[in-house]
């Protein structure tokens, strides 16, 4: 069974479109993200969700608004797509407070393609 | 605020040579430290840990890692590489208090040559 699971793993849609990437996980944890790995392959946190409740925003555009309907759910929507929203972009999750011992899984990730 | 670094950008290799891919980190905390592994099209795999006890960590594949706290370093090591090796390492770290958020390097590309 997958830990993180994502969809679409490749969404090409066109510039102005909406769309909406999924991610859902397992594994009991409380904390879920939302990472953008650009052209460049760098990874930069988006968006964290505690508990359902948002954490992190990274200075990330208001075209991308994320929904957490329940722990195990973390779902990406983005409006009027950009060519510069094309990347990989990963959700991941991890469990807070386990004294120190914390790790992130991450899913397969979905490359978004806007032409 | 957390921030790591790594040295190398693009490494090329031969194979059965020796690697070594450097990675920094600030943070005044305690952290957990990772290494991950992207081959090419692929996810992010985790390649190794270190939480906390030895130093020295080892993970898949033949990789080792050791953690010297006072140079806030986690370097990435393997005695031998060989052609599948071929992908893009990151360094990581998350703080192990407070709300965690996962800080990338930005990644260290290695090519080996068979």
């Amino acid at each position: 069974d997958t830990a993180v699971s994502q969809t679409p793993k490749y969404l090409v849609t066109q510039m102005g479109n909406d769309k909406s990437i999924k991610c859902e996980q397992n594994l009991g944890h409380d904390t879920m993200y939302w990472y953008k790995q650009d052209s460049k392959k760098f990874l930069k946190i988006m968006f964290s969700y505690n508990n359902k409740e948002l954490i992190i925003n990274e200075t990330v555009p208001n075209r991308f608004s994320p929904k957490s309907p329940d722990k195990a759910h973390l779902n990406l929507h983005i409006n009027s797509l950009e060519l510069g929203d094309s990347a990989v972009y990963f959700c991941a999750s991890s469990q807070h407070g386990q004294g120190g011992n914390t790790e992130a899984f991450f899913g397969q990730g979905t490359r978004l393609t806007v032409v | 605020a957390q921030s790591v670094s790594q040295h190398n950008h693009h490494v090329i290799l031969s194979e059965a040579a020796s690697l070594e891919l450097g990675c920094n980190y600030s943070y005044g905390g305690t952290v957990n430290l990772f290494w991950y592994v992207q081959y090419p099209g692929q996810h992010l795999q985790l390649l190794l840990k270190y939480f906390s006890g030895d130093p020295l960590v080892k993970g898949i594949k033949g990789f080792e890692a050791e953690f010297i706290k006072s140079k806030f370093s986690f370097n990435l090591r393997k005695p031998s590489v060989q052609w599948s090796d071929t992908a893009e390492y990151f360094c990581a770290v998350i703080n192990a208090g407070g709300y965690q958020k996962v800080t990338f390097g930005i990644g260290t590309k290695l090519q080996v040559i068979p």
